[in-house]
């Protein structure tokens, strides 16, 4: 089963501090990708990650990613109110089939974090 | 703003009853992906069209059906309404059928199922 599990499912950050929220996944991939969505909002697109050991970095985000382990992290450093959001990580699975290959987007659950002064 | 736009952005109806959503993907993208967004499932990838083909199909109801015209838009047409298909559904968009692909998102539409 294709399964992608984020945690925790709720962070509460005071501004200034560090925090990192993790995605994990079921099989095997080397495609990963971090959205945020606002509140009522759509969702916006932060990182694509490729291959192991990929890492991005934006403002004061930061993304890695370790395939092997099957494990994608999201830092967060010196966290601002701006933050304040809903973080996803999604997996891009090959599912081989008669016939071909298809992918498979198969988002996390989804971390809410709220910043406080 | 993504490029991508969805249409209503708030449908109310009752149970039993049918409604289309509808979705324009950005210029030059020939992917078009559904999601469905709801409190206690996330974000659940239902169905995706290139270029006017089903490519990929995901955990969606047999109620539930869409399609990609030659122009590109697609729609997905959900039946037999449930209080539970209450939910944000969300279309997004990319260039190509298959990965590494960034997911360009609408804005959703609410559905809502009394």
């Amino acid at each position: 089963e294709l399964k992608v599990e984020q945690n925790p499912l709720f962070l509460s950050m005071q501004e200034g501090k560090n925090y990192t929220i993790y995605c994990n996944y079921s099989t095997t991939s080397d495609r990963l990708y971090w959205y945020r969505q606002d509140p009522g909002k759509s969702l916006e697109s932060l990182f694509v990650l490729l291959s192991n050991g990929a890492v991005k970095q934006e403002g004061r985000l930061m993304a890695s990613l370790d395939t092997k382990a099957r494990l994608s992290t999201l830092h967060i450093t010196a966290a601002v109110h701006d933050l304040s959001a809903t973080y996803f990580c999604a997996v891009d699975f090959l599912l081989r089939n008669y016939g071909g290959a298809t992918n498979k987007l198969i988002f996390g659950t989804g971390t809410l974090l709220a910043v406080q002064p | 703003d993504s490029g991508v736009t969805q249409t209503p952005k708030h449908l109310i109806t009752a149970t039993g009853q049918r409604v289309t959503l509808r979705c324009s993907p950005r210029s030059g993208d020939l992917s078009v992906y559904w999601y469905q967004q709801s409190l206690d499932q996330g974000l659940q990838f239902l169905i995706q069209y290139y270029n006017g083909e089903e490519r990929a199909k995901g955990n969606i109801l047999e109620r539930f059906s869409a399609q990609q015209f030659p122009d590109l838009h697609s729609e997905l047409n959900l039946s037999s309404l449930e209080l539970g298909d209450s939910a944000l559904y969300f279309c997004a968009s990319s260039v190509g059928s298959s990965g590494p692909w960034r997911l360009f998102f609408g804005s959703g539409t609410q559905l809502s199922v009394l």
